[in-house]
């Protein structure tokens, strides 16, 4: 079993749809939580950082952590074309040791 | 502020041949990490540098190897180079990782291609 487990998509949804991507994951000693974006050919770029359980929201983007059931979700409110990319989740337990996703393929249609 | 910078951008290089990738950090980052992001594949762990030494490894043979410098920029070396290294080769840095857990900010990478 992965340690850390991500529909790889393709998900395609209409412009303006609410998107929700989700990791779930094995290690119970994992506590930051983190969501990159990556566009094709570059590398991937932070979007979300969170500790522990809860939610942390910034613009149109929320992150959800769920330690009980080890589930992380990411939500992004009035998808746009250009939120089109591979979305990445990674944790750690605080050690140099960052856990990825293999990334979900997220398409926005006009 | 500078992100992390990483060249060349692409490398192409035939099959035995050997690799050198570069890396800068964003100004005040002490750390380093290296990746290999295959086709299809999450991104695997290769090596870390702290202050100028390794400080761990990936599941990779000792033909990826690598170093930090006194100005905290890195260098991956991939010696004797198989088809299977084609990948994006990406960079990553953050602060001092002995503390605290540290964000990791990415650099493009460097696209290597093995013929």
């Amino acid at each position: 079993q992965k340690e850390v487990e991500q529909d790889p998509g393709p998900l395609s949804v209409p412009e303006g749809a609410i998107v929700s991507l989700n990791c779930t994951y094995s290690n119970s000693a994992f506590q930051y939580f983190m969501w990159y974006r990556q566009y094709s050919r570059k590398g991937p770029e932070l979007l979300m950082y969170t500790y522990s359980s809860g939610n942390k929201e910034d613009g149109r983007f929320t992150a959800q952590v769920d330690k009980s059931s080890k589930y992380i979700s990411l939500f992004i409110r009035d998808s746009q074309p250009s939120d089109s990319a591979t979305y990445l989740c990674a944790m750690t337990s605080g050690t140099y040791k960052y856990i990825f996703g293999t990334g979900t393929r997220l398409k926005v249609l006009a | 502020e500078a992100g992390v910078t990483q060249s060349p951008t692409h490398l192409i290089k035939t099959r035995g041949q050997q690799a050198t990738l570069r890396c800068s950090p964003i100004s005040g980052h002490t750390s380093v990490y290296w990746y290999q992001q295959a086709l299809g594949l999450g991104l695997q762990f290769l090596l870390w540098y702290d202050e100028g030494e390794e400080r761990n490894r990936g599941n990779f043979p000792p033909r990826f190897s690598g170093r930090q410098f006194p100005n905290y920029s890195s260098e991956l070396n991939v010696n004797a180079l198989e088809l299977e290294d084609s990948a994006l080769y990406l960079c990553a840095s953050s602060w001092d990782q002995g503390a605290t857990n540290e964000k990791l900010f990415f650099g493009s990478g460097t696209q290597l291609s093995v013929l």
